[in-house]
């Protein structure tokens, strides 16, 4: 079964620091780009950022440029969204998904920025 | 990276069909056949129902389809089912992404 699980979401302060990780399987990861896409609560699917099967190509939205990081690590299966210098405006629950266009979603996780 | 237009809701009968349009610009829609269409009931992730602007993916109903005119590409839901009351949400991924405001559809 193709799946993806997102995990490391979590309460953190304003300004600082959180490592999402995506974990693929059901499929050959390495053939693949891979996207992060955010929902704030109540509100609409904003893209964040996007990487290449190969790490060759990386994308992201202006609102998170600079201060998130996207990797993957291709013998892990494995997708990451380094994010620092956290906003409240960051909070909402990310989703790791497969491809273009978005063809597998994960279930998401839930990142707050609160004080 | 402007988001693209779609409707805030609409509705329609059971059996009926209804419309949703996502109006972009030059530069996404109109340039590209890269335009997706997904769905998502609350609380759930959304799925996949239309890709490269009128194809679908393997498991998804045929009364699903997709469409587009210049700037604007079309979802069109025929057949309307109680089930289909969600969110729909436009996206175009020429380059970077972006996605609609969704559409929050009720089924009368």
């Amino acid at each position: 079964e193709v799946q993806l699980v997102e995990s490391g979401g979590g309460l953190v302060k304003p300004g600082g620091s959180l490592r999402l990780s995506c974990a693929a399987s059901g499929f050959t990861f390495s053939s693949y780009s891979m996207n992060w896409v955010r929902q704030a609560p109540g509100k609409g699917l904003e893209w964040v950022s996007s990487i290449s099967s190969s790490s060759s190509y990386i994308y992201y939205a202006d609102s998170v440029k600079g201060r998130f990081t996207i990797s993957r690590d291709n013998a892990k299966n494995s997708l990451y969204l380094q994010m620092n210098s956290l906003r409240a405006e960051d909070t909402a629950v990310y989703y790791c998904a497969r491809e273009e266009y978005l063809d597998v979603w994960g279930k998401g996780t839930t990142v707050t920025v609160s004080s | 990276q402007s988001a693209l237009t779609q409707p805030a809701s609409v509705s329609g009968s059971p059996g009926q069909s209804i419309t949703i349009s996502c109006t972009g610009t030059s530069s996404d829609v109109g340039s590209y056949n890269l335009v997706s269409w997904y769905q998502q009931h609350p609380g759930k992730a959304p799925k996949l129902m239309i890709y490269e602007v009128s194809k679908r993916p393997s498991g998804v109903s045929n009364r699903f389809s997709g469409s587009k005119s210049g700037n604007t590409a079309s979802l069109t839901i025929s057949g309307l089912q109680a089930e289909d009351e969600a969110d729909y949400y436009c996206c175009s991924y020429a380059g970077v992404t972006v996605f609609g405001g969704g559409t929050k559809l009720t089924v009368l």
